[in-house]
């Protein structure tokens, strides 16, 4: 049981590159989220998918396109880099929360990848 | 207006002290969740603890738990005991309504000296 797993680690790009983040699950889950980190911040939400087939804009979307491409991968497209773009970027997975229910909520992350644009 | 806010940029706890890390969040929906996470040099997120608005009693996970003080808006996390091991940045997060999406804040990094 992996949990969530991203590729690469680590990555560096040009400015006007392009590039796709991968993410998997198995752990059944239904949710999957894209957060970024910035130096000395906290994540911000870039892309979430609440179940296959669906996914909805975060705080942070503009630069950014994903693919929910089954119930275990989402993936996250970087179509021209910035330098802007530069910071790790998080996976995470849930279950659909029920109730009020503690751990339902819970969000799973991934390793993260790091991301510089030169 | 910010949802999550961590007004402790770092701490510095001499071992095996209590520490308590501050939270505070804005929201107006009744069901809400409020959610710690640490995060130490290596940069992988590990959850610590969890409180639902409705719960009735506050959270508690091993030396973790949660000060829930629903009418100030606050939910600060306490470590007990504290061990140079919870050197970490820690992050306070709120998920709203039945939403599954999480608000961080910016974050505070504790230093345990020994």
């Amino acid at each position: 049981n992996a949990g969530v797993t991203q590729t690469p680690k680590f990555q560096v790009l040009k400015t006007g590159q392009s590039m796709t983040l991968q993410c998997a699950q198995d752990m059944n889950h239904n949710s999957m989220y894209w957060y970024r980190q910035d130096p000395g911040m906290g994540l911000r939400l870039i892309y979430y998918s609440a179940s296959e087939g669906t996914t909805d804009k975060g705080e942070v979307p503009n630069g950014y396109n994903v693919s929910r491409l089954n119930k275990r991968e989402f993936s996250l497209r970087l179509e021209s880099a910035a330098p802007s773009q530069t910071s790790v970027y998080f996976c995470a997975s849930s279950v659909i929360g029920g109730g009020t229910s503690g751990r339902a909520y819970e969000q799973y992350f991934g390793p993260g990848t790091r991301l510089t644009v030169t | 207006a910010q949802k999550i806010t961590q007004t402790q940029p770092g701490m510095f706890v001499q071992e095996k002290e209590a520490v308590t890390l501050d939270c505070t969040y804005d929201t107006s929906d009744p069901s809400y969740g409020l959610f710690w996470y640490k995060q130490p040099s290596s940069g992988e997120m590990i959850f610590l603890i969890y409180q639902g608005s409705y719960d009735q009693q506050n959270a508690t996970e091993g030396r973790y738990s949660l000060n829930f003080q629903k009418a100030r808006k606050s939910a600060n996390l306490v470590i007990s005991a504290s061990q140079l091991g919870d050197s970490a940045m820690y992050f306070c997060a709120m998920r709203e309504g039945g939403a599954q999406k999480l608000v961080f804040g910016q974050g505070t990094r504790l230093t345990i000296n020994p």
